[in-house]
């Protein structure tokens, strides 16, 4: 199965500041790579899927990009209800796999 | 709304059994693939099966293939996972979801609050 490596583990920044998550397959997905935000104690949503497409009512400061192996979520100016767990979804592959997740803190 | 709700979890005894649902509201049900996925407590998110919108296309992760078995009833827009042989490893909040088309292995788009299932003697 793919493995999907999210780095940092953890990220710490402030409100205002950019925000750069990576994902990283250990083969190649295309562009079937799918991104979630986790709030504490909630269920994932749904923000960018096939790597690039913002899903429906999600801000245009997050955005994401890459193909193949290397993929990036960039949030232009976090907001204070950024903060949350990050996980990347590769579903170009079965079975479905998941990164272990980054965790943006507010510094 | 899309609304999913999941129940039935609880504490089990390794071993033992246990039938979750999660029932479906705010939108066709009959036409999406549905899926659980499971998050051990503090670890990621691990795919543990899928079953397209017909009751077809049915997938399982190993961890879990033999022990667990999906379906679902379209009349009544309800989700089963029905758990057999658990054990501690199989603790964990487990999320009912929807996907975007008719077979599992697209994205999600809808989760479930989850249900926590504990395995513990």
């Amino acid at each position: 199965e793919i493995v999907l490596t999210q780095s940092p583990a953890t990220l710490s920044l402030s409100p205002g500041e950019r925000a750069t998550l990576f994902c990283r397959a250990s083969q190649s997905v295309s562009n079937y790579l799918v991104w979630y935000q986790q709030k504490p104690g909630q269920a994932p949503s749904l923000l960018i899927y096939d790597a690039s497409n913002r899903a429906t009512g999600i801000p245009a400061r997050f955005s994401g990009s890459g193909s193949g192996t290397d993929f990036t979520l960039t949030i232009s100016s976090l907001e204070p209800e950024d903060f949350a767990v990050y996980f990347c979804h590769q579903r170009d592959n079965w079975p479905p796999t998941f990164g272990q997740g980054t965790r943006l803190e507010i510094k | 709304e899309v609304q999913l709700v999941e129940s039935g979890g609880g504490l089990v005894q390794p071993g033992g059994s246990l039938r979750l649902s999660c029932s479906a509201s705010g939108f066709t049900f009959s036409i999406y693939a549905m899926q659980w996925v499971r998050q051990a407590p503090g670890k990621g998110l691990e795919y543990i099966s899928g079953i397209g919108s017909n009751g077809d296309n049915i997938y399982y992760a190993d961890s879990v293939k033999g022990r667990f078995t999906i379906s679902r009833d379209n009349s009544k827009t309800t989700l089963y996972l029905q758990m057999s042989r658990l054990r501690p490893e199989d603790t964990a909040v487990y999320y009912c979801v929807k996907g975007i088309a008719a077979s599992p292995g697209y994205y999600f788009d809808y989760w479930g609050q989850g249900i926590l299932v504990t395995v513990s003697s």
